[in-house]
């Protein structure tokens, strides 16, 4: 079984701040991360993948991986009030019969106030 | 392209009841799942299908809980009977298959179920 730890939250910052959200996985093994945006409500949407160590940059997003620390993370920039919501990090299993299944953290909650 | 089509969108029933989900692929995706999103948690896979083959349904409580994919397209998940426990949003998401890349997938909106 794959673990992915995140840090609940709540995590709340202002309006134009950087936002950190971070999680952590058991199997060195894995490749391929994800982190996923959930508005209260409605399903997740995928935001950002990740499978080489270091930085991959989208707009206001960027991504970083460490394999050897077993750790991924997403940087929110210039952090808007739209940006509200429950962050989902996931892990894909990439081998076997169970290629694509995806494992995800409990999520961390964010809150943008203006 | 049309996204991952699913149906109810809730659904309320007391316990002991019996109830069915749909899900709609996008057209030529080999692969679906179903996920089970507990409010406060993240989503859990119950089965995954490859065509119209189970790959995976080590976490689906089978003394209750069926899924099945005729034809390798449509999907039906089914509760019978239903439990407190089993409220929850069901999730359907579907994709090609292939991994030459893992660019992760898209989930349909989802059926919110409710037992009383």
């Amino acid at each position: 079984q794959k673990e992915v730890e995140q840090n609940s939250g709540p995590l709340s910052v202002p309006e134009g701040a950087i936002a950190s959200l971070n999680c952590t996985y058991s199997d060195r093994g894995s490749q391929s991360f994800f982190w996923y945006r959930q508005y209260s409500g409605k399903s997740p949407e995928l935001i950002m993948f990740i499978y080489s160590n270091g930085d991959k940059e989208d707009g206001r997003f960027t991504a970083q991986l460490n394999k050897a620390s077993q750790y991924v993370s997403l940087l929110i920039r210039d952090s808007q009030p739209s940006d509200s919501a429950t962050y989902l990090c996931a892990l894909a299993a990439d081998r076997g019969s169970t290629l694509g299944r995806l494992y995800f953290g409990r999520g961390t909650q964010l809150t943008v106030w203006p | 392209e049309a996204g991952v089509a699913q149906s109810p969108r809730y659904k309320i029933i007391e316990k002991r009841q019996s109830v069915a989900f749909w899900c709609n692929p996008i057209s030529g995706h080999a692969t679906l799942y179903w996920y089970q999103q507990i409010l406060g948690q993240g989503p859990k896979l119950l089965i995954q299908f490859q065509n119209n083959g189970v790959v995976d349904d080590s976490q689906l409580p089978k003394d209750r809980f069926s899924a099945e994919r005729l034809k390798g397209v449509d999907s039906t998940l089914k509760i019978q009977p239903a439990k407190l426990e089993d409220s929850a949003v069901y999730l359907c998401a579907s994709s090609l298959g292939d991994w030459e890349g893992n660019y992760g997938y898209t989930f349909g909106s989802g059926t919110r179920l409710t037992v009383v």
